[in-house]
């Protein structure tokens, strides 16, 4: 069974700093992972995805992930924080031969908080 | 271009009454679902139908039925709500096949009292 742990709950970074969001995965499949954003009293919106392919994935707004099979880890980063970062952000691993059964498990979520 | 689009998007009910989420998408997709979120707890999966007639459980089924009206409609009922049914609602669609993006709704939000 898969399953996707977030560590931290709450990341705080300032203006400018370093975004690393931690995402560690358990799959017994190659797995599909993904990093949703969602800004308050709104859905869910795709930040990025690893299914094949390169390891390093970059997706909107300046954040990329990088999948690391040894460490079974997807740590989402950006370089330098923005304040419209401010979000909570979902690491999700996509589960599902396809066809019938596909779906994604998430995280807990982490709360990004951009201090000025 | 709507995506995924659910009603109502805010609700209050008592304890014991039933309603019905309903959500529509218009990107031709095969899969639909239906997820809870709560504080603390990430997404949670409901209840998910790959394609028209077809539904299957999730993780927290309980309290729930659904309907794959059509290819564009998939509802939630709650037969008889209760105070840990308030949560906000999400529905997602995707065209089948393992690794495709899920696409979400913008949520709804229940309230039992």
């Amino acid at each position: 069974a898969q399953s996707v742990t977030q560590l931290g709950s709450h990341v705080s970074v300032s203006e400018g700093a370093l975004v690393l969001l931690r995402c560690n995965y358990s799959s017994s499949v190659p797995p599909y992972l993904f990093w949703y954003v969602q800004y308050p009293n709104q859905g869910l919106q795709l930040l990025l995805k690893y299914t094949t392919g390169a390891t390093l994935v970059k997706g909107i707004n300046g954040f990329e992930a990088e999948f690391k099979k040894s460490e079974t880890s997807f740590h989402l980063t950006k370089p330098s924080a923005h304040m419209s970062d401010a979000a909570e952000y979902f690491c999700a691993v996509g589960r599902g031969s396809g066809g019938s059964n596909y779906k994604l498990t998430f995280g807990k979520g982490t709360l990004l908080t951009v201090n000025p | 271009n709507a995506g995924v689009t659910q009603t109502p998007k805010f609700q209050v009910l008592k304890t014991g009454q039933s309603m019905t989420l309903q959500c529509a998408q218009d990107m031709n997709h095969n899969s639909m679902y239906w997820y809870r979120q709560d504080p603390g707890m990430g997404l949670r999966l409901i209840y998910y139908s790959a394609s028209e007639g077809t539904t299957d459980k999730g993780e927290v089924p309980n309290g729930y039925n659904v309907s794959r009206l059509n290819k564009r409609e998939f509802s939630l009922r709650l037969e008889s709500a209760a105070p840990s049914q308030t949560s906000v609602y999400f529905c997602a669609s995707t065209q089948q096949g393992a690794g495709n993006t899920i696409y979400f709704g913008e949520g709804s939000w229940l309230t039992v009292v």
